[in-house]
């Protein structure tokens, strides 16, 4: 299995350029998420999808739209780059089990620079 | 809302040195608690978890307490290797259906042999 894949691993944008950050995951997970990664602030939720067909803002959807556009694939898209998007972006993965805890599995990352 | 305060880094300490990072959360309820680690160049791993008070957490030498009455989860090692350079990060999650996890700030780690 190869977990969680992403696409680009680097991007270079100008401002204004618009781009889509692709994600899949290969173990049948309903629930995935978008994360930013920003020196001294941890990760921070962009957007998630709790299962197919549903998506929600996290804590900072500004700027971002995503698509759910099956069960395998979660797709971010910067429809008007800004240099404050400048980060690296992680997509993650979790089947939640019916009250327990909830283990998400990461991808590799995509580092991206918007001059 | 729901928080996570981690210790602020970086911590360098020597091969087999005792380590305690330090985490503390705000929170409704009773969330579970988690922490991660993220070597260079990779994305972010489970490390170990605790789903309730009292709770311990282990794998690799490294484990954490779940203490309610002093909202913590302090990761421990008793001998660190130069292997264990990474950063590591605390989080919770609500028990809501998407489960989001919130993050700490992280906490870079260079053990030096």
């Amino acid at each position: 299995n190869a977990g969680v894949t992403q696409t680009p691993k680097f991007q270079v944008l100008k401002t204004g350029q618009s781009m889509t950050l692709q994600c899949a995951q290969d173990m049948n997970h309903n629930s995935m998420y978008w994360y930013r990664q920003d020196p001294g602030m941890g990760l921070r939720l962009i957007y998630y999808s709790a299962s197919e067909g549903t998506t929600d803002k996290g804590e900072v959807p500004n700027g971002y739209n995503v698509s759910r556009l099956n069960k395998r694939e979660f797709s971010l898209r910067l429809e008007s780059a800004a240099p404050s998007q400048t980060s690296v972006y992680f997509c993650a993965s979790s089947e939640p089990p019916s009250g327990g805890p909830d283990t998400q599995y990461f991808g590799p990352g995509t580092r991206l620079t918007v001059l | 809302g729901n928080s996570v305060t981690q210790m602020e880094g970086p911590v360098t300490l020597s091969e087999e040195a005792f380590l305690t990072i330090n985490c503390t959360y705000t929170a409704t309820g009773y969330p579970s608690l988690f922490w991660y680690v993220q070597y260079p160049g990779e994305g972010l791993q489970l490390l170990l978890k605790a789903t309730k008070a009292d709770d311990k957490g282990s794998n690799k030498g490294f484990e954490a307490t779940y203490r309610k009455e002093t909202t913590s989860f302090h990761l421990e090692k008793g001998s660190v290797q130069v292997s264990d350079s990474a950063v590591y990060f605390c989080a919770l999650s609500d028990r809501s259906g998407a489960q989001k996890l919130v993050f700490g700030q992280g906490t870079r780690l260079t053990i030096n042999p």
